[in-house]
């Protein structure tokens, strides 16, 4: 099946510092990917959708110069949370939904900043 | 609007019983039903998947489940659990399968599932 490669799976930052996180659709195009949040032993909360070639789509409530999305190729779509405070911290997953089949998750990156 | 909600956030059962979790969907359009399994610090994988083609769908793994419209329920089963099923299971809905590639999921809170020798 379609493959969806996320990374890093771990980084730990500094607070204040900049994290960027990669979600690449191996053997597929995306034109669409979704980037989800993840607190401890909760359900996954849309933050935006990745648009290839314009703006993301972020939910109510993200805050879209804190969680920068760009959607650069058809075939990669960047999450860089800016200036991160511990509050940050969590596992953020991304999905890229091939076309008419399914959507494909990546693994997961666990955020921690200290 | 759409939402899922999970009955029980924790349902332990004993190896080789019956595992059942329950699932709940609210829909203004007929809708497109998931179920997912994430094990501790992955992604998720798809187990199964409703798409109106058929109201029982059988799934990798062992699991099924029946979509029930009037109950509006989709309710995950497997006959007899097995140790490696222990992990967090989510429900999720959407308003379309395939739309220009576009396939934006509403989770629910998700069920853990322990089982035990």
């Amino acid at each position: 099946g379609a493959v969806v490669s996320q990374h890093p799976s771990r980084v730990i930052c500094k607070s204040g510092t900049s994290v960027k996180i990669e979600c690449r659709s191996l053997d597929f195009q995306a034109t669409t990917m979704f980037w989800y949040r993840q607190f401890p032993k909760q359900s996954l909360m849309l933050m935006a959708t990745s648009n290839e070639g314009s703006k993301a789509t972020y939910e109510q409530g993200v805050e879209k110069d804190k969680f920068l999305i760009n959607h650069a190729s058809l075939t990669l779509s960047t999450l860089t949370v800016t200036s991160a405070h511990p509050e940050d911290s969590s596992f953020y997953i991304c999905s890229a939904p091939e076309r008419n089949t399914e959507a494909f998750f990546g693994q997961g990156t666990r955020l921690t900043v200290v | 609007a759409q939402s899922v909600t999970q009955l029980g956030s924790h349902v332990s059962v004993s190896e080789g019983a019956l595992v059942l979790l329950r699932c709940n969907y609210s829909s203004s359009v007929p809708p497109y039903l998931f179920w997912y399994v994430q094990y501790p610090n992955q992604g998720l994988q798809l187990l199964l998947k409703y798409t109106s083609a058929a109201t029982l769908v059988k799934g990798i793994n062992g699991f099924e489940a029946e979509f029930k419209k009037s109950e509006t329920s989709f309710h995950l089963t497997k006959p007899s659990a097995h140790m490696s099923d222990a992990a967090e299971y989510f429900c999720a809905v959407s308003e379309s399968l395939f739309s220009g590639g576009y396939n934006k999921l509403i989770f629910g809170a998700g069920t853990r599932l322990a089982v035990h020798p």
